[in-house]
């Protein structure tokens, strides 16, 4: 079974300075799909970033990179320039294929401090 | 970002009530899946549904939910008969067929049961 493991259920970081938040996984599949959603006060479930697992290749949106560590089963995001609109929940998430189900891990509610 | 649509925002009712939850995605999408989130805690999958039928569901989905989609645009989760632990909010998701493997969520929908 597909498992997503958050261990930091809080952080904070300043305006402006980077942050990383960790995320580790377990599956037996060589291929499947890995993503970081950002849930702000309203609960919409918002995509940040997406990464293949056939891509070595660190997957980039602005601000937002991940570090993907596939041998290691490690996917930890990174927010530059933190902005105060940053302030959300954010959930790793895991799925083997385009039919299958999401696997969410627990959360990282991140503050940004002024 | 391929849009999807959850009505009603918010629903309160009656323990035992049923409730209908809807979902409207855009002619582009392919598969179909409710999450619900208890709040405080992680996303969970529901139930999965791919040309008129259900691919996959969790231990969650028992008898007394269902999905269909009757008319081929508005995709439902109907809830038979309510309980107090059926609180939470409810997502449906969608994924497109040009970008494979990423889950488009909607809004949600809050439901309180009372």
């Amino acid at each position: 079974a597909q498992t997503v493991t958050q261990s930091q259920p809080e952080m904070s970081v300043q305006e402006a300075e980077t942050v990383t938040l960790s995320c580790t996984y377990d599956t037996s599949e060589n291929n499947y799909y890995l993503f970081w959603y950002k849930q702000p006060p309203s609960r919409q479930m918002i995509l940040v970033i997406r990464q293949e697992a056939y891509k070595q290749q660190n997957a980039t949106e602005n601000r937002f990179s991940v570090n993907f560590q596939k041998a290691a089963k490690s996917f930890s995001l990174k927010i530059s320039d933190s902005q105060l609109g940053d302030t959300a929940m954010y959930f790793c998430a895991f799925t083997r294929s385009n039919n299958n189900d999401m696997r969410f891990g627990a959360g990282t509610r991140l503050t940004v401090k002024p | 970002e391929p849009e999807v649509t959850q009505t009603p925002s918010h629903q309160v009712t009656q323990m035992g009530q049923e409730v209908i939850l809807r979902c409207v995605p855009i002619s582009n999408h392919l598969y179909f899946y409710w999450y619900r989130q208890i709040l405080g805690q992680k996303v969970e999958f529901l139930v999965s549904f791919y040309n008129n039928e259900i691919s996959e569901k969790s231990e969650i989905f028992d008898d007394q939910f269902s999905v269909e989609r009757p008319d081929g645009s508005n995709f439902t989760l109907k809830i038979r008969s309510t309980k107090l632990e059926d609180s939470a909010m409810y997502f449906c998701a969608a994924t497109d067929r040009t970008v494979f493997g990423t889950q488009y969520f909607g809004p949600g929908t809050r439901l309180l049961v009372l």
